[in-house]
């Protein structure tokens, strides 16, 4: 398997932008997290779906946040509008069930908002 | 959740064992111990994962004493390669699909030549 896969790796939008990530999870795993990563706040996790359903978006920081995961095999974040403290690193993971609390990160997404 | 406190940076020489604390008073009975390893510019990766006494894989050991109220990670003759953040996680999947797992602050390990 390719492991999970995100696009773009890198994203530079101007304020006030509609900006979506984007996600493919290992297949046969049947969770999905988001998470984001700044140096100020380290890793917070955003929302998590678990076969395809979202499960707690409490990390998801305000209404601009959006998370979607239509089948198993792909998952998007949008952000609508984009603001400049936005800018962080995007990663998404996913995990299967009876894994244990093992689950793969994708390579990530930078994301910077001017 | 359980709250982790790790020590914010190591160093240690090429070849040496590097032994990385973590504590966590309040482990609830169900939580599990896990850490991640992270490079720059790199989402984390699972080392090891486990809930009571010793638990060794390829890559490391985790020591955790009868009260779990504190592990440790043991990676064995670092090299150059070893050079990341460290992150110590405790939780667990509980019912229905929940997920009580947070990542903390992480320990930034420099290994010198």
């Amino acid at each position: 398997d390719a492991g999970v896969i995100q696009s773009p790796r890198h994203e530079v939008t101007e304020m006030g932008q509609e900006v979506t990530l984007r996600c493919k999870p290992i297949s046969g795993h049947d969770y999905l997290f988001w998470y984001r990563q700044t140096m100020m706040r380290g890793l917070e996790l955003l929302i998590y779906f678990n076969n395809n359903v979202p499960i707690d978006d409490s990390g998801m920081p305000e209404d601009r946040f959006s998370a979607k995961m239509p089948n198993a095999s792909f998952s998007t974040l949008k952000i609508q509008p984009s603001e400049p403290r936005d800018s962080a690193v995007y990663f998404c993971a996913s995990r299967k069930t009876g894994g244990g609390t093992e689950a793969f990160f994708g390579q990530g997404t930078r994301l910077t908002v001017v | 959740l359980a709250k982790t406190t790790q020590p914010i940076s190591m160093d240690s020489y090429e070849g040496q064992e590097v032994n990385i604390t973590c504590s966590h008073n309040n482990i609830a009975t169900n939580d599990y111990i896990t850490w991640y390893q992270q490079f720059p510019s790199q989402g984390p990766r699972f080392i090891i994962q486990g809930y009571k006494t010793k638990v060794t894989n390829e890559v490391a050991s985790l020591f955790i004493p009868a009260d779990r109220k504190s592990s440790t990670l043991s990676l064995p003759r670092v090299s150059l390669s070893d050079t990341a953040v460290y992150y110590c996680l405790v939780g667990t999947f509980s019912g229905a699909g929940s997920y009580q797992l947070t990542f903390g602050k992480g320990t930034k390990l420099s290994v010198i030549p």
